[in-house]
């Protein structure tokens, strides 16, 4: 079946410090989806991508649905505590009813 | 901010019994979706739903599961005879179509001893 690759699988960072995570995926996907997920919560949507090239800010947070529309990628920029948590990327097939297909995510820790 | 509400937040089972997880969603949104998430590792696809029947199933979601919208405003999933390996959050999404991202509920803790 598909697979979504998501590295890093965790970070530790200092705050201010700017981080970014990727992607990819072994099929064409025409949306690209971030996600955040805090402990015991469900995940919140942070950013959605619908066209290949696409570059979407959101804050601090900017995402990229690569040319290929195979990978995604995202970028924090000037990391705060609060940033801390698990970030997925999800993807959706032009196939598929709407059912995502999920990374493993990314573990960020923020060290103030 | 309209929400997805999931209940009960947390619900321990014994081994066999039948479950129905409960998800009241968005009011204007016509997708309706089940995912799981074992603890520690990815979110999985269960089932999606639309127009009042199941328009995509995983692998995961066998003969033991089912959902219903028994009365416009609830979606519920229902675990037959629940497994050991059925533990994990279930979370309920839905979108007002296929393209948007969807909003995701805070999931409910199935826990089965």
């Amino acid at each position: 079946g598909q697979q979504l690759n998501q590295s890093p699988q965790s970070m530790f960072i200092q705050e201010g410090e700017d981080v970014s995570m990727n992607c990819t995926s072994s099929s064409i996907f025409n949306t690209w989806l971030w996600y955040k997920q805090d402990p015991g919560e469900g995940p919140v949507l942070l950013i959605a991508l619908y066209k290949a090239g696409e570059l979407t800010s959101n804050g601090r947070l900017t995402a990229q649905f690569g040319i290929t529309r195979k990978d995604s990628f995202l970028n924090i920029s000037a990391s705060i505590p609060s940033d801390v948590g698990i970030y997925f990327c999800a993807g959706r097939d032009g196939g598929s009813q709407g059912n995502l297909i999920f990374g493993k995510g990314t573990k960020l820790s923020v060290k103030p | 901010e309209p929400e997805v509400t999931q209940t009960p937040s947390h619900q321990v089972t014994q081994m066999g019994q039948e479950v129905i997880l409960r998800c009241v969603p968005i009011s204007n949104h016509l997708y309706f979706y089940w995912y799981r998430q074992i603890l520690g590792q990815k979110v999985e696809f269960l089932v999606s739903f639309y127009n009042n029947e199941i328009s995509e199933k995983s692998e995961i979601f066998d003969d033991q599961f089912s959902v219903e919208r028994p009365d416009g405003s609830n979606f519920t999933l229902k675990i037959r005879s629940t497994k050991l390996e059925d533990s994990a959050m279930y979370f309920c999404a839905s979108s007002p179509d296929r393209v948007v991202g969807y909003t995701f509920g805070s999931g409910t803790r199935l826990t089965v001893v």
